[in-house]
């Protein structure tokens, strides 16, 4: 089955500065890729997806970038404020109808003041 | 519009006693997964129902574990009887037709 690997488990940055997450994925049939984030006692909640037929995709402050070839993709947080704090998660799935969504283990993001 | 919506929240038992949680999927989703989200093992699913049936239910931990869809606006998973190790977050999510899931808020279980 698939498998999404996830880093850094934990990352603090300077309000202001870039916030770069990575995931790699091992099966090459993933065709949608979506990043969730949940904030302390919430629901993960759905901030950006993309699927494999494009390489790049970005919504104000979010982008997230998809390397098929290499099987891995990343989430990219430019000018991070502090509610920016959470845990993010990536995830991917054959899309297309398919129900299974295989989850990372998740990144702490910490946005110092 | 609402999102999905879980009761409760948060549940407190003792070992041994029936847990029930609920969810409320979004009008017109018509799938819904149940999730487990634990430190150790990270978003786990549990089961998948689209348009009602249960299609995918090899995530349930064990027989102790039920759900069911009697409509297209309810779901209930059922813990009977609850065990410590089944302390964890639940979590409920539903979708239209695409592999877009949307997640409730959660309800938080603990089992003394």
């Amino acid at each position: 089955g698939e498998n999404v690997e996830q880093h850094p488990s934990t990352l603090s940055v300077q309000e202001g500065d870039s916030a770069v997450i990575k995931c790699t994925y091992s099966d090459s049939a993933s065709n949608y890729f979506p990043w969730y984030k949940q904030e302390l006692g919430k629901g993960p909640q759905l901030i950006i997806d993309i699927r494999s037929n494009v390489g790049e995709k970005k919504d104000q402050r979010i982008a997230v970038t998809l390397n098929k070839t290499a099987k891995h993709f990343s989430l990219h947080i430019t000018e991070t404020q502090p509610e920016d704090s959470a845990v993010y998660f990536c995830a991917a799935s054959i899309g297309a109808g398919s129900y299974q969504l295989t989850f990372g283990k998740g990144t702490k993001l910490s946005v110092i003041p | 519009d609402a999102g999905v919506i879980q009761s409760p929240r948060h549940e407190v038992t003792e070992m041994g006693q029936e847990v029930t949680l609920r969810c409320k999927p979004i009008s017109g989703h018509n799938s819904l997964f149940w999730y487990r989200q634990t430190m150790m093992r990270g978003l786990e699913l549990l089961i998948y129902f689209n348009n009602n049936v249960p299609i995918d239910d090899s995530g349930m931990p064990e027989d102790r574990f039920s759900a069911k869809m009697p409509n297209a606006s309810f779901s209930t998973l059922k813990i009977q009887p609850s065990e410590p190790r089944d302390s964890a977050v639940y979590f409920c999510a539903s979708s239209q037709n695409t592999d877009t899931q949307y997640f409730g808020p959660g309800t938080r279980l603990t089992v003394l």
